[in-house]
């Protein structure tokens, strides 16, 4: 069965530290991955596609096919980066809308 | 351009009504996607539809239905209603158009409709 899976619920750090935030996947072919984030009273956006291979606001993930992982990291946490941040699947089946997401990591970002 | 509107933003209702929830999708998006969020199963794809077409269908009862119109605006319709219905439903736009690996497209959300059952 296709699934996402994210550990942790809430991730705690100090302003400057590295962030990494889990994301374990489940998914028989070849996959595309995603990272959502929702700020504060915002809408669900796209951070960043793991087709693309970019770095958005400082942050990257990288495919890992044999470890099945899409790990979300940067390496000096600032406090705007407090926010939820759901690691996504594509749920493929010819459909551009299906997404499979995870339960969520809220990162909270300390001064 | 103007992103992705959902009316109404806040619903409440009783155990066996139904409801009928509206999405607006960005001008020139022609697929359109549903979610349901809850604290405790998270975001779930309900349906998505393309074209005036159900395009694909997630893991969810009949009494969960949706259309498209000609103009891409959708809707989603849940009948009689059940107490664990309420969430917050968000609609994604996208242009859909089709491909392989790598043309999943950016999905642009909604600001979602809470619904309350009681």
């Amino acid at each position: 069965a296709q699934r996402v899976t994210q550990p942790e619920k809430l991730l705690s750090v100090f302003k400057g530290a590295p962030v990494e935030l889990k994301c374990n996947y489940s998914y028989s072919g070849s996959p595309e991955l995603f990272w959502y984030v929702q700020y504060s009273r915002q809408r669900l956006q796209l951070l960043l596609r793991h087709i693309s291979r970019e770095s958005i606001k400082g942050f990257t993930a990288d495919l890992n096919k044999g470890e099945t992982s899409f790990h979300l990291k940067k390496p000096f946490a600032q406090e705007e980066d407090s926010a939820m941040y759901y690691c996504a699947l594509s749920g493929g089946g010819g459909s551009q809308g299906n997404l499979i997401f995870g339960k969520g990591t809220k990162l909270s970002v300390k001064p | 351009k103007a992103g992705v509107t959902q009316t109404p933003r806040y619903l409440i209702k009783t155990r066996g009504q139904q409801v009928t929830l509206s999405c607006s999708p960005i001008s020139g998006h022609r697929s359109v996607s549903w979610y349901q969020q809850t604290p405790g199963q998270g975001l779930q794809f309900l349906f998505e539809y393309f074209s005036e077409t159900q395009r694909n269908k997630g893991n969810f009862p009949g009494r969960f239905s949706g259309r498209q119109f000609s103009n891409s605006r959708s809707e989603m319709n849940v009948s009689t209603l059940e107490l664990g219905d309420s969430a917050l439903y968000l609609c994604a736009s996208s242009r859909g158009l089709a491909g392989g690996p790598g043309a999943q497209e950016t999905q642009y959300f909604g600001p979602g409709t809470r619904l309350l059952v009681l």
